[in-house]
């Protein structure tokens, strides 16, 4: 029973354009939810979180906005660069020390 | 200077066989974990260690078995390994074990059991 979907596993944006990537859970408890990327070859690491009190949440072109009542949060880059190409994970926290992962969403920025 | 590392970053072995893993964190943090990706690119969770003491055990075969010697070395233990063990395993640590804290992942060991 996977309870955080990514249900995306691959995404492409033009240079300057937004990206917007997608994570729905089905655990109610869950009440802190933080976005990683990852480089081939590497862990991954830690972009942005957001807590359940909050449903925005902002770091430079990084937002988070979180929709408790759909169960569902975005992660949206704007504007993308080739850099951010990478596999993004969504993952969520509640109530237990674990957190639990999505499977990721790979995302291409195309120049 | 690695806030997170792993050693060896690929393993390859056979069936049967004993392997380690070591993990060694210099962030000061008191929690540590082991993740397990496997090729459908889950990331689960498999142990976590707080201050030494284990906080997490999942539901993962007891041929793996963790040691933490001190808050900044978390090594995993694999017996008689498998083929189905092959998978890329990451560690990780927080500052504390609670969800509001991001986790530092290491670059992963990727294991190869033939």
């Amino acid at each position: 029973d996977q309870q955080v979907k990514q249900n995306s596993p691959s995404l492409s944006v033009q240079e300057g354009r937004i990206s917007i990537l997608n994570c729905d859970y089905t655990n109610s408890m869950f009440d802190y939810f933080l976005w990683y990327k990852k480089y081939p070859a590497e862990g991954p690491t830690f972009l942005i979180s957001i807590s359940s009190i909050k449903d925005k949440n902002e770091d430079g072109r990084f937002t988070v906005f979180l929709n408790k009542s759909a169960k569902h949060l975005s992660l949206h880059i704007v504007p993308s660069q080739p850099g951010d190409s990478a596999v993004y994970f969504c993952a969520a926290s509640g109530g237990t020390y674990k957190y639990i992962f999505g499977t990721g969403t790979r995302l291409k920025v195309l120049a | 200077d690695t806030a997170v590392s792993q050693t060896p970053k690929y393993l390859v072995t056979q069936m049967g066989n004993d392997k380690s893993i070591k993990c060694e964190q210099n962030l000061g943090h008191d929690t540590m974990y082991w993740y397990k990706q496997d090729s459908k690119k889950f990331l689960k969770i498999m142990f976590s260690y707080n201050n030494k003491e284990l906080i997490i055990n999942e539901t993962v075969p007891n041929r793996f078995s963790p040691k933490s010697p001190d808050k900044a070395h978390l090594n995993l233990h694999i017996n008689s390994l498998e083929l189905g063990d092959s998978a890329v395993y990451f560690c990780a640590s927080s500052q504390e074990p609670r969800g509001s804290y991001e986790q530092y992942f290491g670059p992963g060991t990727r294991l190869t059991v033939t």
